[in-house]
């Protein structure tokens, strides 16, 4: 597809659960962001990769939570022992290298919706 | 710390009312200001960079410019379609991969 993909796009969840979520980028986008977002707040950054690494997990709220990109491609957001504030829209998005000025040109996907009951 | 706050939290306009939405930032070593335009259930879609103060970017009814201290982004004769939440983010010093967004600014036009 010509746009980031992202599925599910809801996932309704029980507390204590393990969750993945997976996100398909724009073709040729070697940088891939993971951002979360609760209602009425902006993104939170989570986890940056260039390639298939991890440039940048700072974001990450704790180590419950992992992301791996084993191919430079598709991403999968990984939640273990899921708890009720992991409630949230979780954006996946693409861009050009991390490296030169196009690069906080992020193409976004439409979110995977998370709700932990 | 980085910080973006944006304000109105939410705005209202009559088609045709021009106004502007403010974003404050204290983003040590900023290295570009970025707008988006998010509308409900998708994801945030980009529409200008900013890179140095007096700066400014136009894109059919939509001007951003850019200080020191803050960015504006100015609507002019704002249509209905306009509608939707705009998002400000500041890219800290050492990189783009981490923007830091405002919270947004809830915009309304009604014909």
């Amino acid at each position: 597809g010509a746009g980031v993909s992202q599925t599910p796009s809801n996932k309704v969840t029980e507390k204590g659960k393990y969750v993945e979520l997976r996100c398909d980028p724009i073709s040729g986008h070697t940088a891939l962001y993971w951002y979360r977002q609760s209602l009425g707040q902006g993104p939170e950054f989570l986890i940056y990769f260039q390639g298939t690494g991890a440039a940048d997990d700072s974001g990450l709220p704790n180590d419950r939570f992992f992301a791996v990109r084993p191919e430079g491609s598709v991403s999968t957001l990984k939640i273990q022992r899921t708890e009720r504030g992991d409630s949230a829209v979780y954006l996946c998005a693409s861009s050009f290298t991390g490296r030169n000025n196009k690069a906080g040109e992020l193409f976004f996907g439409e979110g995977s919706r998370l709700t932990v009951l | 710390e980085d910080q973006v706050t944006q304000s109105p939290e939410a705005l209202r306009l009559q088609e045709g009312e021009s106004s502007s939405l403010n974003c404050s930032y204290t983003v040590s070593g900023l290295r570009g200001l970025f707008w988006y335009r998010q509308d409900p259930g998708k994801g945030p879609e980009f529409l200008f960079t900013l890179y140095s103060a007096g700066e400014e970017k136009e894109k059919e009814r939509l001007k951003a410019t850019l200080t020191k201290k803050e960015s504006f982004l100015h609507i002019t004769a704002p249509k209905p379609e306009d509608s939707a939440t705009y998002l400000c983010a500041g890219a800290p010093g050492g990189g783009y991969n981490k923007l830091i967004f405002g919270a947004g600014t809830r915009l309304a036009v009604h014909p």
